[in-house]
């Protein structure tokens, strides 16, 4: 079975612009959540969201948005790009939403360089 | 005080021996408990989770989890070069989202 994938894998965007980056989650999980990370720190929680709903908003600006598709896949959307958010951008699948108890599993990421 | 806490090393240690990584949380009510494996430049890979007091044991990797003292801990036995990653602790909150803390650095000299 595959895995988490996330495309693309490596971007380079110009301040002010706008950036898609999408993510499939694991056959037969039905919650994705997106997760920033910058060098030397632990990654940040985006966005959650199970059977196409937003379950859960981290302390991010209204620049970045998300949603999900009927076959549980997802794009996280950032616009009017900062220097600031150059990161590696994670998506994690989890079976469930709401539990305690599950657990996630991460895709390669998405390194985005603002330049 | 950060939600999640982690010494970010780094922490040397030599092969063969047991390497022990240590955790704190804040929030007394949390109850679901990872840790992650993420070597330079990947993604996090998930290696452990504890849910229960005690300790969890997955071949060379023991998780330890005390919800009084608001302690995880991960010992890695036999230690080996390629156990040479960062280390993230991370929680669950809110049964929606993890916290991570900032995780540490672990080297296996040969």
């Amino acid at each position: 079975d595959a895995g988490v994938t996330q495309s693309p894998t490596h971007l380079i965007k110009t301040r002010g612009q706008q950036v898609t980056l999408r993510c499939s989650p694991i056959s037969g999980h039905k919650s994705v959540s997106w997760y920033q990370q910058v060098l030397g720190q632990g990654p940040q929680f985006i966005f959650q969201y199970y059977e196409k709903e937003e379950r859960g908003r981290g302390n991010f600006p209204d620049r970045f948005s998300a949603r999900q598709f009927p076959n549980y896949s997802s794009e996280l959307n950032v616009n009017a790009l900062l220097l600031g958010d150059s990161a590696l951008y994670l998506c994690a699948s989890s079976l469930v939403a709401g539990n305690l108890n599950t657990e996630a599993f991460f895709g390669q990421g998405t390194r985005l360089t603002v330049v | 005080q950060k939600e999640v806490e982690q010494n970010s090393g780094p922490l040397s240690v030599p092969e063969g021996a047991i390497a022990s990584l240590n955790c704190t949380y804040s929030d007394r009510v949390s109850q679901s408990f990872f840790w992650y494996r993420q070597y330079s430049g990947k993604s996090p890979e998930l290696i452990m989770s504890i849910y229960s007091n005690g300790d969890k044991e997955d071949g060379r990797f023991t998780a330890q989890l005390n919800k009084a003292s608001q302690y995880v801990s991960l010992l890695i036995r036999d230690s080996q070069p390629s156990d040479s990653a960062t280390y993230l602790c991370a929680v669950i909150q809110g049964a929606q989202k993890l916290v991570f803390g900032q995780g540490t650095r672990l080297t296996i000299n040969p």
